[in-house]
C-alpha cells in the first residue's frame, strides 16, 4: 500500500525555536506538497517541489523553508517559530502530470507556545 | 486565479437521505476538479476527479459529482447517507503546474 509518513503526529515546541518536519513517501513520486491547515481556512499550500533540490513558493510560503535533497523525502523548517504558525501540517505527493490524485500523510498537529 | 468556493460549513443529513455538499469553482479555462474527505484524526483521502468527459463522476465509498459548466458547480452527491460519512469534505481545483488549491472545507455530519 502507498504511505506518505510524516515524522511526528504531535509537536510542542517554543516560541522562536527551529523546527524540522519530516515527510517521506515510498511511491517515488516526483512532487510533494506542504499545506497547512486551520479551521475556516481550509488547506494552504506552503510550498511545491517538483524535482530533487527543486522548490516553488505556494500562497503562504512566509515563515517557512524547505529542503529536498532526495526525492522521496521533503522537509518543512520553520527558522524561527511563531505562535501563528501553530497548527496541522499535511504532506502530500503525486506524480506529474496534473491529473493525479495527491497522497497525504497523517499530519502533524504542531503547538507554539 | 483558480479557486473554489464551499459555500456551507457544516451540512446535517438523516442516515438514509442523500446528502449535497456544495462546491463553486472559478478558472479560466478548462477545470480539472477534485473531491477530497478527512476522517477524524487522518490525513486527506481521494474521492473522486474530473478531468473531462461525462459530467458524472463516480468516486469512492458510493459518491458522486456531478460537474455543471453553465453554474459553474461540482457538487458532491450520494443518494444514501450513512453515519459512517461523517467527515470533513474539501473540494479542490488544479492550479498550473500540478498544484490543487482546496476549499474551507465542509464538515458533514450525518445522524442515525
Amino acid at each position: 500500500d502507498v504511505k506518505v509518513t510524516q515524522s511526528s503526529r504531535y509537536l510542542v515546541k517554543r516560541t522562536g525555536e527551529k523546527v524540522f518536519l519530516e515527510c517521506v513517501q515510498d511511491m517515488d513520486h516526483e512532487n510533494m506538497f506542504w499545506y497547512r491547515q486551520d479551521p475556516g481556512l481550509g488547506l494552504r499550500l506552503i510550498y511545491f517541489s517538483y524535482d530533487v533540490k527543486m522548490k516553488e513558493k505556494g500562497d503562504i510560503p512566509e515563515g517557512y523553508s524547505v529542503s529536498r535533497e532526495k526525492k522521496e523525502r521533503f522537509s518543512l523548517i520553520l527558522e524561527s517559530a511563531s505562535t501563528n504558525q501553530t497548527s496541522m501540517y499535511l504532506c502530500a505527493s503525486s506524480t506529474q502530470g496534473g491529473n493525479e490524485k495527491l497522497f497525504f500523510g497523517s499530519g502533524t498537529q504542531l503547538s507554539v507556545l | 486565479a483558480q479557486s473554489v468556493a464551499q459555500p456551507e460549513d457544516q451540512v446535517n443529513v438523516a442516515e438514509g437521505n442523500p446528502l449535497t455538499v456544495k462546491c463553486t469553482y472559478s478558472v479560466s479555462g478548462n477545470p480539472y476538479l477534485f473531491w477530497y474527505v478527512q476522517y477524524p484524526n487522518r490525513g486527506l483521502q481521494f474521492l473522486l476527479k474530473y478531468i473531462t468527459g461525462d459530467n458524472l463522476v463516480k468516486g469512492s465509498y458510493g459518491f458522486e459529482a456531478e460537474f455543471n459548466k453553465s453554474q459553474t458547480s461540482f457538487h458532491l452527491k450520494k443518494p444514501s447517507a450513512l453515519v459512517s460519512d461523517s467527515a470533513l469534505y474539501f473540494c479542490a481545483v488544479r492550479r498550473n503546474t500540478d498544484k490543487l488549491i482546496f476549499g474551507t472545507g465542509t464538515r458533514l455530519q450525518v445522524f442515525p
